[in-house]
Parts: structure tokens; sequence; C-alpha cells
């Protein structure tokens, strides 16, 4: 079947400028996260939903950052206010359920650069 | 802070060599550790799932086992091929999961 799915797959933003990245997860999957992995740098744990609310929103790093997912299904990252800080590889991953040995299926990501 | 850590950074081998990499990872409070494949411009691809002191598993010729009490995993694999070539992630935790900066494997044909 049809995996984690993210667009776009590439972003250049200029400072300042507001963003969106959208994540299609796996049919069916209620769990779903987003990551972040800065250069030389592991993904960082930032939001994660269990159906339509975010369970879990303590690895947002400012209030530029929200994310949404209003039918338990889609979701968008969004980022205000640019900083080239912000440029990085966002991931996002879907489960069927959330548990600690629960695999996280991954999306290929979408990488953000911010001039 | 938690921190899990990967070695070595990178490496290259031969093909047909085989090599093994390193996780570590706080041994208190386990819940699962995970490997992770990804190769560029494409998904990270999950490898094992591990939740059990001396768990070891296997998937072709790659194999992996586990140490909770002193926190570490060693993923290995046998007669490295070029497709091997990619960044071999892990990752600790519950649904939060805290992952290494990775190992970047290089094979040589």
């Amino acid at each position: 079947g049809a995996g984690v799915s993210q667009t776009p797959s590439n972003k250049v933003t200029e400072k300042g400028k507001y963003v969106e990245l959208r994540c299609d997860p796996i049919s069916g999957h209620t769990a779903l996260y987003w990551y972040r992995q800065s250069l030389g740098q592991g993904p960082e744990f930032l939001i994660y939903f269990q159906g339509t609310g975010a369970a879990d929103d303590s690895g947002l790093p400012n209030d530029r950052f929200f994310a949404v997912r209003p039918e338990g299904s889609v979701s968008t990252l969004k980022i205000q206010r640019t900083e080239r800080g912000d440029s990085a590889v966002y991931l996002c991953a879907s489960s069927p359920i959330q548990g600690a040995a629960d695999t996280q299926y991954f999306g290929p990501g979408t990488r953000l650069t911010v001039l | 802070i938690l921190n899990v850590e990967q070695s070595p950074q990178s490496l290259h081998v031969q093909e047909g060599d085989s090599t093994n990499f390193t996780c570590s990872f706080p041994s208190s409070n386990f819940y699962a550790l995970h490997w992770y494949r990804w190769e560029t411009a494409k998904s990270p691809e999950a490898l094992f799932v591990m939740t059990l002191n001396g768990d070891e598993k296997k998937k072709g010729r790659i194999s992996a086992t586990l140490n909770t009490k002193e926190g570490y995993s060693y993923l290995y694999i046998k007669g490295s091929q070029p497709e091997d070539s990619a960044t071999y992630l892990c990752a600790w935790g519950t649904y939060k999961y805290i992952f290494g900066t990775g190992t970047r494997l290089k094979v040589l044909a």
C-alpha cells in the first residue's frame, strides 16, 4: 500500500515568509508525528497527534511553529516568520496506534531552506 | 538530558566486508529501541524494533542485538553490498523517539 507522503519535497523561502508543509499518513493510522533534522543532527521530535488532537507538542521550538490535523488524517505543519535557523529536513511519520514498541513509518521529508 | 549516541559517525568498507555499529542509550526506564536505514532522497526504512534485554533480530544479512542493562545495541551487516550504503539511525524512547546522529555507511564496489 501507499506509504507516508510529504509535499513539497523541497521548499526554498526567504527569511520572514510563511510556509506550510503537508503530510499524508498511511491510511488508517491514528498516530502522526513530526520531527525535524538539522544538519549534523539526528531527527528531533516536534509534535505528536492522536486522531485530530495534538497529544504532545512539547518539541515545537517556539510559537512560530504550529501544526494541525483537522480530520484526523492529513496534517499541516505551519511556520510563521521563518528564520535561517529553521532550515532543516522536516519528517513526518505515522503509526497504527501509539506505543513505545510501535514502529513509526516515515515519509521522505521536506527539505526547507530559508535564505 | 537524555542522550542517544551512535558510533562511528561514518565509515567506508569494501564490498564483501562485514561491519558493525553501536547505539548507546540511557539504561534506565527502557521502552524500546528502533533501528532505521535511511537512503538519500528516500524515506527512513524501519529495520528492527527491540524491546527485551538480550533480544537478537535478523533480516537477511543484517542483524541487531540489545543490552538494556548496559544501554547499548549493535547492528551488524554481513558481507556488505553497495546497496547497503545508507545512514543507519537508532531511536530510543516511547512515542517521542530520541534519535542518535546516525552512522553513515559507504560500501565501495
